[in-house]
């Protein structure tokens, strides 16, 4: 299955500042995915990033707030902006594996903290 | 949109008995059942999956099944051990027309008592 790279695993911010995730694959996937896990929480999907189009957010996330980048078919990054002590959680980009394959495989997760 | 629900929430059992967590989903055009692992201070791990063409699929000690007529799947676990303690997380999706995303469950915190 795919590799993916994500950084920065954790970072401690203060409130009105923005964040910049990078997700980096080591394979071509067509659709990137980020997620969002509050402490004790589930999974809940932000938006879908498909190279060479706008993202496509969930209900609840907007772009000016998550703006994603999916500048090519390996790579993606997501910004949390004008950050409140609320963003506090953890981001994890996922991708989608070519079907019948190993499923989707999640980055290491980046653990936001806003002070 | 996809609603799962996963049912327990937490689930502790003994050692060397079985464990089962069911979900239950609402989109019937959702077609991927995979479930996830997830230890503290983890990435959620793919520990098996099932589409919908199949009943039931087998991985050692971890089974599920899928019944898509009364849409709910099952993740089984026999002979429990301490080191299966975690979060394990359902989820459905693999609709391309929803972009083949996935929406996951709540999670079932397992504990296995020693």
């Amino acid at each position: 299955s795919a590799v993916i790279s994500q950084k920065p695993s954790r970072d401690i911010c203060q409130r009105g500042t923005s964040l910049t995730i990078q997700c980096q694959v080591d394979s071509q996937v067509t659709m990137m995915f980020w997620y969002r896990q509050q402490p004790g929480q589930s999974l809940t999907l932000i938006a879908t990033a498909n190279q060479g189009s706008e993202a496509t957010y969930e209900s609840g996330f907007v772009i000016d707030k998550f703006p994603i980048s999916r500048p090519n078919l390996t790579f993606s990054t997501l910004t949390v902006s004008n950050m409140s002590p609320e963003d506090s959680s953890i981001y994890l980009c996922s991708v989608d594996q070519t079907p019948g394959s190993s499923g989707y495989t999640f980055g290491s997760g980046t653990r936001l903290t806003v002070v | 949109g996809e609603n799962v629900e996963q049912h327990p929430s937490t689930l502790s059992v003994q050692e060397g008995d079985s464990a089962v967590i069911k979900c239950t989903y609402s989109d019937s055009a959702s077609n991927y059942f995979p479930w996830y692992k997830q230890e503290l201070g983890k990435r959620p791990q793919l520990i098996i999956d099932i589409r919908s063409n199949v009943g039931e699929k087998k991985d050692q000690r971890i089974a599920v099944t899928l019944n898509k007529t009364a849409k709910h799947f099952s993740l089984h676990i026999t002979e429990t051990q301490p080191e299966d303690s975690a979060v394990y997380f359902c989820a459905a999706g693999g609709i391309k027309a929803a972009g083949n995303k996935l929406t996951f469950g709540g999670g079932t915190r397992v504990l296995v008592k020693p």
